[in-house]
């Protein structure tokens, strides 16, 4: 029963490194997303994907680029990480198109510190 | 305007009391409301959807103004398990899109 699972949990970075959050879920859902939650400003949508090969922007996408090569993965990458990113990054996946039936289901959430 | 306002509280609330929290939107062409809660430093979990005609869930209740465009929760009998965050969510026209609103804290006091 993995559901969805992200790594890593923790991640300390310098401003201008790189690093790649994994998202995988063993649930064949088609949908999946990611949503980073700050203080006051609830989850915001970063990306997210209808299915394999097909991506799109959320309300927060500079910054990051994502891929959905397969139905299982959906990481996404940090080209050159900034302060204003730090942040708890939520990975979640539905069954269909998210309002089909409302429940996304999350990961544990990663949480990312900038320098 | 935010999309999806909530009072973010914190809610104080004495076991076994009423409480209820509402959420407004912007979008009138919102397709789908949901109700989520996330507990302390974890992530958020669906609690219920919100139908037109209002629908209830044990000790929970919920219900959709679509003219006032708003929400609401109801927890009666409320109880120490029930501290958390309560995210309000409506997605957009085509569904692909869920907006959360910054949620509102209740702490449930023994």
């Amino acid at each position: 029963n993995a559901g969805v699972t992200q790594t890593p949990k923790f991640q300390v970075l310098k401003t201008g490194q790189s690093m790649t959050l994994q998202c995988a879920q063993d649930m064949n859902h088609e949908y999946m997303s990611w949503y980073r939650q700050d203080p006051g400003m609830g989850l915001r949508l970063i990306h997210y994907s209808v299915g394999a090969g097909i991506t799109d922007q959320g309300e927060v996408p500079n910054g990051y680029n994502v891929s959905r090569s397969t139905t299982e993965d959906f990481p996404l990458r940090l080209l050159s990480a900034a302060p204003s990113q730090t942040s708890v990054y939520f990975c979640a996946s539905s069954y269909g198109p998210s309002g089909g039936t409302g429940e996304l289901f999350f990961g544990e959430g990663s949480r990312l510190t900038v320098l | 305007r935010k999309e999806v306002e909530q009072d973010p509280g914190p809610f104080n609330v004495p076991e076994g009391a009423t409480v209820a929290f509402n959420c407004t939107y912007s979008n009138s062409a919102s397709q789908s409301f949901f109700w989520y809660r996330q507990d302390c430093r974890k992530e958020p979990k669906l609690l219920m959807s919100v139908y037109s005609s209002g629908n209830e869930d044990g000790r929970f209740t919920a219900q959709l103004n679509r003219a006032s465009q708003y929400i609401s929760l109801l927890i009666r009998d409320s109880k120490l398990s029930d501290s958390a965050t309560y995210l309000c969510v409506v997605t957009d026209f085509g569904n692909e899109k869920l907006t959360f609103g910054t949620g509102t804290r209740l702490t449930i006091i023994p």
